[in-house]
This record gives structure tokens, sequence and C-alpha cells, in this order.
């Protein structure tokens, strides 16, 4: 059971290349995110998909595309990186259980993270 | 608006002490979900501890405890007999639903160093 995983661990690129970050999960969960790490602003959501065959932008979702492949696989593109997309990127997943009290409760679960650097 | 906010971003504790980490959190939705995240200098995000609005009890998972007050909506995370090994960042994070989806929002984190 490896639960998240993140491909590649680092990268870097040159401003105008695309890469695509590959996240990957084993614990049947229905949600799945992506996010940004910057020193001093803790995390930021990109893009999340709460099933699969679902996307919906976050907070900061501009210069980025998502493609949720399949329940397990939830992948992040940059097509033309800029050196602001330097950053720690995140990806995570959550189930959700119905409570006695009719509401729901998930704790989401992250990979190990990919350091980008875009030059 | 949904917001979460840690006001300490460094905290210093000694060996075996315990050490309290401020959260406070501002939301509209009445079913939320508040946790807590430690993230080393390895740099992964481990899940610690969860508190539901609606849990009567303060949350517990061995070492960590939530002081969960709903009325000054704030979310403190207490480490007792603190170790070496919690020396990292910790985040408090909020899930509440809004615009027909549960979001979820992270606070900028506090920074503990544990000192032998």
């Amino acid at each position: 059971n490896a639960g998240v995983t993140q491909t590649p661990k680092f990268q870097v690129l040159k401003t105008g290349q695309s890469m695509t970050l590959q996240c990957a999960q084993d614990m049947n969960h229905n949600s799945m995110y992506w996010y940004r790490q910057d020193p001093g602003m803790g995390l930021r959501l990109i893009y999340y998909s709460a099933s699969e065959g679902t996307t919906d932008k976050g907070e900061v979702p501009n210069g980025y595309n998502v493609s949720r492949l399949n329940k397990r696989e939830f992948s992040l593109r940059l097509e033309s990186a800029a050196p602001s997309q330097t950053s720690v990127y995140f990806c995570a997943s959550s189930e959700q259980i119905s409570s006695a009290f009719g509401w729901s409760t998930d704790t989401q679960y992250f990979g190990p993270g990919t350091r980008l650097t875009v030059l | 608006a949904q917001k979460i906010t840690q006001t300490q971003p460094g905290m210093f504790v000694q060996e075996k002490e315990a050490v309290t980490l401020d959260c406070t959190y501002d939301t509209s939705d009445p079913s939320y979900g508040l946790f807590w995240y430690k993230q080393p200098s390895s740099g992964e995000m481990i899940f610690l501890i969860y508190q539901g609005s609606y849990d009567q009890q303060n949350a517990t998972e061995g070492r960590y405890s939530l002081n969960f007050q709903k009325a000054r909506k704030s979310a403190n995370l207490v480490i007792s007999a603190s170790q070496l090994g919690d020396s990292a960042m910790y985040f408090c994070a909020m899930r509440a639903f809004t615009s027909g989806t549960y979001k979820y929002i992270f606070g900028t984190g506090t920074r503990l160093k544990v000192l032998a």
C-alpha cells in the first residue's frame, strides 16, 4: 500500500518548456487535489477533482491544466513554464465518510512532493 | 470568507515540555473540519489530528491533542512531552463546504524547534 505517489521528485525546466506532473493513489479515494507550496504562504489549491471525470479550479489555477485519467491518477500539466511556477507541488487524495450526524468528514493524504525549478 | 490564521511563525520548546501552536479560523459553513499536519525538513506532509465542528470532545491522538474552542473559533494543537523529532513545520487546515463543494484552506504554518 504505497498511499499517494508523485513523479518526478525533482525537475528543472527552462522558461517556456512544458511538463506533466504525475500523481497516483491506491487508497480508492474519490477526491484528488493539486497544491503548490511557496515559502511563507502555506499550501494553495491549484485544481481538484471531487470524483472521476470531474475537475474544478482552485485558488491559483492560471498556467496549469489537469486530467483525472481514472480513479487512481490525477496529472498536472504546465503548458509553458514560467519562473513564477517555481515551487513545491503536492498531490493529495481524500475520502468522504458519512457519520451518524449526516455530515461527512474526510482527511487528505499527501504525496511526497515535486520540487520544480523554472529558470 | 473562509480563512485560517496561524500567528506564530516560529516557536521554541524545551525537550519534554508541552507546547501549544495557535490556529484561528473563520467560516460560514456550520459543518466544517479542522486538521493539523506536520511537515518535517524532509518535506512530506503528515496528517496528525482531526476535529469536526460537531464533535463534543477535543480530539486526541497520542501526544497530540486539539484544544477546540468553537465560540472563539480556535483550534490550537497541543503537543505534550516534546521530542527532538517534533521539530518541524506545522500547518493548520480547514475543510468547509462552499460554492457547492468542499474546499481546503491552509494556514501559513508555524515552525517548531525542540531544544535538547
